[in-house]
């Protein structure tokens, strides 16, 4: 079966420090994995995806991500928070089965401090 | 390119009525996935659908809850005799083929008094 660990309900950053959001998956077989925001009252955004090329993945706004088989875990990372970045962030993953639903962590609160 | 509609955004039923949840997936875009987030918690899977047929409904309790993808039209998401336990965001998805990147509607907000 498949899972998605989110250390961490809420983190607590000052704008223009590092953003480091944690995501450890369980998986089976190769996942493909993805990271998500959300804004209040709004739906989810994609900020990236991993399907199993580079290791080391690019997102919107700034975000990446870099998949590591070996600590099956896939961190979010920006170098600088900004206000706009206040949001929840979402990691999930699916497998390349028949139906490729998402299976979602618990979430992970941003919070930018000025 | 609109993207994916979903309505109503707030919809308040009182316990025992039904509740229609509909979802315009985006244009050119035959897979259709919902999901339920309850207060404080992450998305969890409901049911796939393709048109006209249910891929995957392991995520749907057995009772109450109905989904459809007619050839024409949205798809609907339907829960009956609706209790508070319902109380949540409804979220569609839709994807032009099942492996591709799903993208999400603004949901639709449900409160049961």
């Amino acid at each position: 079966a498949q899972s998605v660990t989110q250390l961490g309900s809420h983190v607590s950053v000052s704008e223009g420090a590092l953003v480091l959001l944690r995501c450890n998956y369980s998986s089976s077989v190769p996942p493909y994995l993805f990271w998500y925001v959300q804004y209040p009252n709004q739906g989810l955004q994609l900020l990236l995806k991993y399907t199993s090329a580079a290791t080391l993945v690019k997102g919107i706004n700034g975000f990446e991500a870099e998949f590591k088989k070996s600590e099956t875990s896939f961190h979010l990372t920006k170098p600088s928070a900004h206000m706009s970045d206040a949001a929840e962030y979402f990691c999930a993953v699916t497998r390349m089965d028949s139906s490729y639903k998402l299976i979602f962590g618990s979430g992970t609160r941003l919070l930018v401090r000025p | 390119n609109a993207g994916v509609m979903q309505n109503p955004r707030h919809l308040v039923r009182r316990r025992g009525q039904e509740a229609r949840l509909r979802c315009s997936p985006m244009k050119g875009h035959s897979h259709v996935y919902w999901y339920r987030q309850l207060p404080e918690e992450g998305l969890k899977f409901m049911v796939y659908l393709q048109k006209e047929n249910i891929i995957d409904e392991s995520g749907m309790p057995k009772e109450r809850f109905s989904a459809e993808f007619p050839k024409e039209g949205p798809s609907i998401l339907r829960i009956q005799q609706v209790v508070r336990g319902d109380s949540a965001a409804y979220f569609c998805a839709s994807s032009p083929v099942s492996q591709e990147t799903q993208y999400f509607g603004p949901g639709t907000r449900l409160l049961v008094l």
